[in-house]
């Protein structure tokens, strides 16, 4: 069956600018991840939705990110003002709710930010 | 949710079984254990998990050590495809919903 897909795949943007990285969780998922990933490192926590509400943001690095999903379904998360230092790889991950969950991910969108 | 531990790095040849330790010794008792490997340029992808008992999937094998305190990833037969960063990942289980907390993990190089 069909993945996490995310879009763009990469995404070039000069610095102050805004972007928006789409998340389509896989169907039926009713929780969805956000990570950032640097290079050399391993994925860290951003912000996780159950349903249509942000549920936990607490990794979220200051307010120039936000992320909504208006239906529970599809992502956004949006970065504005972008720094060189929000150039990383976001990545998104869904999971049915029920316990244990298991989180799939998606290939993420790599954001280079001149 | 516990820390974990993992060597940085390690080699395996081709057809061999790849045995990826993890040291999880502040684990407790609702925590499972996770496995995930990120091959390059691609997102984590979900390996096998488990509580108390060994499993085995259709990837790999997990076995857990009685005091829980440790566990080692088994890859039977490596391939060359198995090439990645292996993340041993310890996780609460208080509901769903909880986030994955990636460390260093282990870079796995299958040499022909």
């Amino acid at each position: 069956g069909a993945g996490v897909s995310q879009t763009p795949s990469n995404k070039v943007t000069e610095k102050g600018k805004y972007v928006e990285l789409r998340c389509d969780p896989i169907s039926g998922h009713t929780a969805l991840y956000w990570y950032r990933q640097s290079l050399g490192q391993g994925p860290e926590f951003l912000i996780y939705f159950q349903g249509t509400g942000a549920a936990d943001d607490s990794g979220l690095p200051n307010d120039r990110f936000f992320a909504v999903r208006p239906e529970g379904s599809v992502s956004t998360l949006k970065i504005q003002r972008t720094e060189r230092g929000d150039s990383a790889v976001y990545l998104c991950a869904s999971s049915a709710f029920m316990t244990p969950d298991t989180q799939y991910f998606g290939p993420g969108t790599r954001l280079t930010v001149l | 949710d516990a820390k974990t531990t993992q060597p940085p790095s390690m080699d395996c040849a081709e057809g061999r079984a790849a045995n990826l330790p993890c040291n999880h010794s502040t684990i407790s008792g609702n925590e499972y254990v996770y496995w995930y490997r990120q091959i390059h340029s691609q997102g984590p992808q979900y390996i096998i998990h488990g509580l108390k008992n060994n499993e085995t999937n259709e990837m790999a094998s997990l076995i857990i050590t009685e005091d829980r305190k440790s566990s080692t990833l088994i890859l039977p037969h490596a391939t060359l495809r198995d090439t990645a960063v292996y993340y041993c990942i310890v996780r609460g289980y208080n509901n769903a919903g909880n986030m994955l907390t990636f460390g260093g993990g282990t870079r796995l190089m299958v040499k022909p």
